[in-house]
């Protein structure tokens, strides 16, 4: 399977531990994107790179969250100092920029619960 | 806010008959609307866009519907097959569909019956 992988999909912390996602886009896809969904919610745009530069930021990106995709491939979300807020679904996103579609290939997201 | 709205949770409908689902949106410099589908424990996926340039766009089953002026959109499915139920998010994004960042509706449920 080529599409958009995501770990874990499932996590479970107590407030104050620090947790991190990992995402693998579509090899060949350049944009990687990282959008938040909460219950009864659509999904919310968090972040997004091309190549290995993060070019957007949104205020919902607190400073206790990171994002990171240090060789234009893989990326990874850390989480510092989690908040019972910060339960949601994690989506990680890909595309190739040019595309005129504006088309994300979605992975299966990574389940937070903060207890 | 909600820039993208859509007012009906849930919708049913009976297998063949035809699925329209609406999503209203109040930013004016949207440019590019775009319809996902989500089936559970997966991630959504794209179904079918349109430009702001265009009022109808058709792939197949789907139809997409775009009313400038009053800001609307909708989905048309027919006919309709068990397979769609799922929940269709309507999303928008200001950058001509090369972008990043979609503005999504909170969804609804589509149930086909057989």
């Amino acid at each position: 399977d080529t599409g958009v992988s995501q770990d874990p999909r499932h996590k479970i912390t107590k407030r104050g531990q620090n947790v991190t996602f990992r995402c693998d886009p579509i090899s060949e896809h350049n944009r990687l994107y990282w959008y938040r969904q909460t219950l009864g919610q659509g999904p919310e745009f968090l972040t997004y790179f091309q190549n290995e530069a993060q070019l957007e930021k949104s205020r919902l990106l607190s400073d206790r969250f990171s994002a990171e995709r240090p060789k234009g491939s893989f990326s990874t979300l850390e989480i510092q100092r989690t908040e019972q807020g910060d339960s949601a679904m994690y989506l990680c996103a890909s595309s190739l920029a040019g595309r005129k579609t504006g088309e994300l290939f979605f992975g299966e997201g990574s389940r937070l619960t903060v207890l | 806010d909600q820039q993208v709205k859509q007012n009906s949770p849930s919708l049913s409908v009976q297998e063949g008959r035809i699925s329209i689902l609406n999503c209203d949106y109040t930013n004016s410099m949207f440019d590019y609307f775009l319809w996902y589908k989500k089936y559970p424990a997966e991630g959504p996926t794209f179904l079918i866009s349109i430009s702001s340039i265009k009022d109808k766009n058709e792939d197949g089953r789907f139809t997409v519907f775009l009313n400038k002026s009053a800001k609307h959109l909708s989905l048309h499915i027919v006919p309709s097959q068990p397979g769609d139920s799922a929940v269709y998010f309507c999303a928008a994004s200001d950058s001509g569909g090369s972008n990043y960042k979609l503005t999504f509706g909170k969804g609804t449920l589509l149930t086909v019956n057989p």
